[in-house]
């Protein structure tokens, strides 16, 4: 089956810049979509169609695609981003998004 | 703005069928652009995406599930549902419904994420 490869943790300090990083064969063909769940919370959309970022979401979240692998950039980072991060997209048959990866926890220190 | 609520039993026997409602609220879930989905998260674990379906009733299921699960659609009580039947340990999560944005047109479809969640509800498989 289809998977999505995320790290399992990325560390960074306030102010500066998280890049979480997804791979997957299908990915230069299909879009990505990003969600950041907070502890006891369901996710949030924080990023669509690769680079989209939703009304709402801070300018400091962005995310790029390149070949296999897309990545989310939370540019300043501050403490309230500490979350898990999860990348979705679909796999070679279709179109429709259905697979998750693994998560990432950001830690803020 | 709409508002999803999940709701079901947080008990269910091994064996069994697990049942869960997804209530909407502030909106129609007739409204075309929108599927409608239950995602699934293991205690202390990832997302995993059970399936998803339109108001006009096509569905989508994730393969590893598909065989049991079965998502349907009550447009006059705003609400979609889950069944997940023949159910084991593995299934005890907290259960998601979520709205996604979406369309087909012209023989393509176009996805823009999931952007309404519920908050999720526990689901305990356990005799």
């Amino acid at each position: 089956s289809y998977e999505l490869t995320q790290p399992p943790s990325v560390s960074v300090s306030p102010g500066q810049t998280a890049r979480i990083t997804c791979s997957g064969d299908a990915l230069p063909k299909q879009y990505a979509y990003w969600y950041q769940q907070k502890p006891g919370q369901a996710p949030v959309l924080v990023i669509y169609k690769d680079s989209e970022r939703p009304s709402g979401i801070p300018e400091r979240f962005s995310g790029s695609s390149s070949g296999t692998t897309v990545t989310l950039t939370i540019s300043g980072v501050q403490a309230e981003d500490e979350a898990d991060y999860y990348c979705q997209s679909a796999d070679s048959s279709g179109t429709f998004p259905w697979v998750f990866g693994g998560g990432t926890k950001l830690t803020v220190l | 703005q709409v508002q999803l609520q999940e709701s079901g039993p947080g008990l269910v026997k091994p064996s069994q069928t697990l049942s869960l409602t997804c209530t909407v609220s502030g909106g129609s879930i007739s409204s075309g652009g929108y599927y409608w989905s239950w995602i699934r998260q293991h205690p202390g674990k990832g997302l995993e995406w059970i399936g998803y379906i339109y108001y006009s009733g096509s569905t989508y299921y994730n393969p590893s599930l598909k065989s049991r699960v079965t998502i349907s659609v009550d447009t006059s009580k705003n609400q979609f549902s889950l069944k997940l039947s023949s159910v084991t340990a593995a299934d005890t999560a907290v259960y998601y419904c979520a709205r996604g944005v979406g369309y087909c047109s012209g023989g393509s479809c176009y996805y823009y994420g999931m952007d309404v969640w519920g908050q999720g509800t526990t689901v305990t498989v356990s005799s």
